[in-house]
């Protein structure tokens, strides 16, 4: 059963920033936002994830809503090696994944 | 410290045969999962073991399909008699936990399994 809901595919210019939106409406008190990505034929990287606050690592910035029931994960300046499918998950610990955002980024 | 590593990376079996996996997690990590994934889906969540104990198990995961991690370090999943709708890459994932809090889960490369 899929708690979240992102767009299908998204596109973004090379050195922009790319912003992929999440809506998990229905998230629990306790349960985390997490993002990963997964590079074609490779196995999922995680990338970020936060409870209520805002977080940055050296990867991404994720924004969450006052009222959690969206989020947004920024790659400032995207690259090619940023084209991947993205995947927002909410969960205490395991993930269920969905079938992601393929992001693809273009010169 | 290598990350996960999976065993073996590819497998080709004929219907009917048995086959096992394996997944060595990162050292210090005490939670292992299993994952499975087929073409154009996300990963499906199918098992884990925190240690050695096997906590919870997917409705995905048919009595065909077993998991051991007999010292809380490797695992293994074998799947019996091997139908063609097996066939898919197998993710292994570990992470820590401590203070009842998970923490991120680091994949392996997988398994691509093909049943024919």
């Amino acid at each position: 059963d899929a708690k979240t809901t992102q767009p299908p595919s998204m596109d973004c210019a090379e050195g922009r920033a790319a912003n992929l939106p999440c809506n998990h409406s229905t998230i629990s008190g306790n349960e985390y936002v997490y993002w990963y990505r997964q590079i074609h034929s490779q196995g999922p990287q995680y990338i970020i994830h936060g409870l209520k606050n805002n977080e940055t690592n050296e990867m991404a910035s994720l924004i969450i809503t006052e009222d959690r029931k969206s989020s947004t994960l920024i790659l400032p300046h995207a690259t090619l090696r940023d084209t991947a499918v993205y995947y927002c998950i909410v969960s205490y610990h395991d993930m269920r994944f969905g079938a992601g955002t393929r992001l693809t980024v273009k010169p | 410290d290598t990350g996960v590593s999976q065993d073996p990376r590819h497998k080709i079996t004929k219907r009917g045969q048995n086959v096992t996996f394996r997944c060595d997690p990162i050292s210090e990590h005490n939670r292992l999962y299993w994952y499975r994934q087929t073409l154009g889906q996300g990963p499906e969540f199918l098992t884990y073991f925190q240690n050695e104990a096997q906590l919870e198990k997917s409705r995905l995961l048919s009595d065909r399909f077993s998991a051991e991690r007999p010292k809380g370090s490797f695992s293994t999943l074998e799947i019996q008699r091997t139908e063609q709708g097996d066939s898919a890459m197998y993710l292994c994932a570990s992470s820590t936990s401590r203070d009842r809090i998970p923490y991120e889960q680091y994949f392996g490369p997988g398994t691509r399994l093909t049943v024919t």
